[in-house]
């Protein structure tokens, strides 16, 4: 069971924009940076967002983060058919000494 | 360009080892922290362990403590995992990847994978 939890599914339909959430503690996100990874189908995982709110070179702005207090948000704006994938929060546990990483949201795009 | 590249998935009996290796390119091994990081069939993703640079301090999660251990040389720029009493549970895709530094979370480049299945 994940520490970090986030919602299951989400869906949109393209051109709007949805948020994902992950929820912590004071003892990860609370304390640490989230980083967000996407997951496209039989492929590794790729990361999307490190440090609550950057982008790695290569991924559109169209993708953004958000942190506030134990609680983090992945923004998608104008959705897009190849956004239909899985998506997954990260975070370092103080408490742990271990990375969390939230249960995955799968992402439609309707 | 980075490069991780795993080796030593198979099928094990329960209560059987298995070593993994992932052999790195690209990057200055030695500067940065190494993770193992793995995924069940149809499951999301578990953070296994974590290993600085130096390979002086390890991390692990509980579902593996005592049981799995990580470990590199940096001579030859490998990164190891030895898994010993495996169950069913430790099935899974086990992913090498590659922190920022010693960033344990910012996992910037993910080799492809070796599977791990065990059963009887």
């Amino acid at each position: 069971q994940s520490v970090l939890t986030q919602p299951p599914s989400a869906s949109g339909t393209p051109g709007q924009r949805v948020t994902i959430s992950c929820s912590g503690s004071s003892s990860n996100i609370g304390s640490n940076y989230v980083y967000w990874y996407q997951q496209l189908p039989g492929t590794a995982p790729k990361l999307l967002i490190y440090r609550n709110n950057q982008r790695p070179s290569g991924v559109p702005d169209r993708f953004s983060g958000s942190k506030s207090g134990t609680s983090a948000s992945l923004a998608i704006s104008g959705l897009r058919s190849e956004d239909e994938t899985d998506y997954y929060c990260a975070a370092w546990d103080d408490s742990l000494r271990a990375v969390l990483f939230g249960g995955g949201t799968k992402l439609t795009v309707l | 360009e980075v490069q991780l590249l795993e080796s030593g998935g198979g099928l094990v009996q329960p209560g059987g080892s298995l070593r993994l290796s992932c052999a790195a390119s690209g990057f200055i091994f030695s500067s940065y922290a190494m993770s193992w990081v793995r995924q069940a069939p149809g499951k999301g993703l578990e953070w296994v362990s974590g290993l600085s640079g130096s390979g002086d301090r390890t991390f692990d999660a509980d579902s593996v403590k005592g049981r799995f251990t990580i470990s590199r040389d940096n001579s030859k720029n490998t990164l190891y995992l030895q898994m010993n009493s495996l169950t069913a549970e430790d099935t899974a895709l086990y992913y090498c990847a590659k922190p920022w530094f010693g960033e344990f979370a910012y996992l910037d480049y993910w080799g492809q994978g070796t599977l791990v299945t065990v059963s009887s």
